[in-house]
Parts: structure tokens; C-alpha cells; sequence
């Protein structure tokens, strides 16, 4: 099984702040890496796709970037719905798909 | 717009069983492998189970192979999921999530599934 390991755990970012996400697979995934975010009490929604495209509606302020083993969400100018859980999660070994545990964005 | 409507979770002893229900709309779900998703209390999501578009090829996670079975009924745009000999442990929000070749695009709200004792 490919293990996913985001850091930090949590990201204590202010408003307007950039915040960088990291995601390393435990072997090389292509470029076959999504992110999600997670709201409370919602389903995860699909933010990027292929590494770095965006999914439908998703702002151009989160941007995606990696490939191999280490990936990178950046989200260049944090908004207050911007602040969540993040997961990655690779595609590679259809169809066991692993998740990450998660990165908390919260206010500072 | 995709829809995607589970049902079917709640309380139920270690050993017992449930039956997960998910209504599909909004696309041609007969043309779509669906899967089951679970995410336990803080953490991150689980893959548990995926069906062809067909009905006729099935996945598990090693965790629930043997006590779980997933099935559809596409004149019904329906994914079901039997949970047999559950366990503390599968405590969790069950979703049914639509794969393409890019990841989940779509999910359902989810349904809750508690075991305890």
C-alpha cells in the first residue's frame, strides 16, 4: 500500500497569507496526486487533480505542483472560506487509493 | 448536477449488520464505477469497496474483504453496501464517491455508522 504523509499537521495562517501545503508518497506516483478539502460536517471536495489542474470552479488562487514522491498545495491569498482540511490522496494503485491525514488551515 | 444520496447508517451492536444505500442523479450512473468511502472520527478518508459500471467487477479494502459486500442496481441508479460482522473499528461516515480517472469528483452528504456495544 502507498502511504501518503502530509506536513504540517496543522497551519496556523493569517488572512490574506500565503499557506504551503506538502504531501510525500511513500514510492513514486506520477503525477497522480488530488487534493481535497474538507469543511465540517461536509463531504471532501475535489480542489486538483493530475498534480496540478484545477477541478471545475475550483479559484485560481489554489494552485498544485510535484511530482514523483513530494507534492505542494499553495493557496496564494487565504480567504475565511479557505480555511479547512486538506487531503491528498494519489490515483496510482487503482483502485486502492490512499489518503493523507489531513492538513488543518486555521486562523492565526 | 451529480447527486449522490446515502442512507441507511446507524447504531448497531459489534457482530450486527447494515445495509448502506446511495441514490444517484444528475448523470448516467450506469456508465460510472462507484465507490464506498469511510472516514473515521479525525481522521483521514478510507477507500472500502469499488463496482464496475457493470455490477460485475468488485474491489475491497483488506480490512472489510469477507464481511462486506457492495452491489448496484442501475435501472434504480442505486449502490448498496452489507455490512456483515461489524466491528468497533468500522465506525464511520460512510460515502459513496463517483471516481473518474482523476480522483473523487463527486460525494455523497454520507451516512453515519456507529458500533459500540
Amino acid at each position: 500500500e502507498i502511504v501518503m504523509t502530509q506536513s504540517p499537521a496543522t497551519l496556523s495562517v493569517s488572512p490574506g497569507e500565503r499557506a504551503t501545503l506538502s504531501c510525500r508518497a511513500s514510492q513514486s506516483v506520477s503525477n497522480n496526486l488530488a487534493w481535497y478539502q474538507q469543511k465540517p460536517g461536509q463531504a471532501p471536495r475535489l480542489l486538483i487533480y493530475g498534480a496540478s489542474t484545477r477541478a471545475t470552479g475550483i479559484p485560481a488562487r489554489f494552485s498544485g505542483s510535484g511530482s514523483g514522491t513530494e507534492f505542494t498545495l499553495t493557496i496564494s491569498s487565504l480567504q475565511s472560506e479557505d480555511f479547512a482540511v486538506y487531503y491528498c490522496q494519489h490515483y496510482d494503485d487503482w483502485p486502492r487509493w490512499t489518503f493523507g491525514q489531513g492538513t488543518k488551515v486555521e486562523i492565526k | 448536477e451529480v447527486q449522490l444520496v446515502e442512507s441507511g447508517g446507524g447504531l448497531v451492536r459489534p457482530g450486527g449488520s447494515l445495509r448502506l444505500s446511495c441514490a444517484a442523479s444528475g448523470f448516467s450512473f450506469s456508465t460510472y464505477g462507484m465507490n464506498w468511502v469511510r472516514q473515521a472520527p479525525g481522521k483521514g478518508p478510507e477507500w472500502v469497496s469499488y463496482i464496475g459500471s457493470s455490477g460485475s467487477a468488485t474491489h475491497y479494502a483488506d480490512s472489510v474483504r469477507g464481511r462486506f459486500t457492495i452491489s448496484r442496481d442501475n435501472p434504480k441508479n442505486s449502490l448498496y453496501l452489507q455490512m456483515n460482522s461489524l466491528r468497533v473499528e468500522d465506525t464511520a461516515m460512510y460515502y459513496c464517491a463517483r471516481a473518474t480517472k482523476s480522483g473523487y469528483d463527486s460525494w455523497g452528504q454520507g451516512t453515519l455508522v456507529t458500533v459500540s456495544s
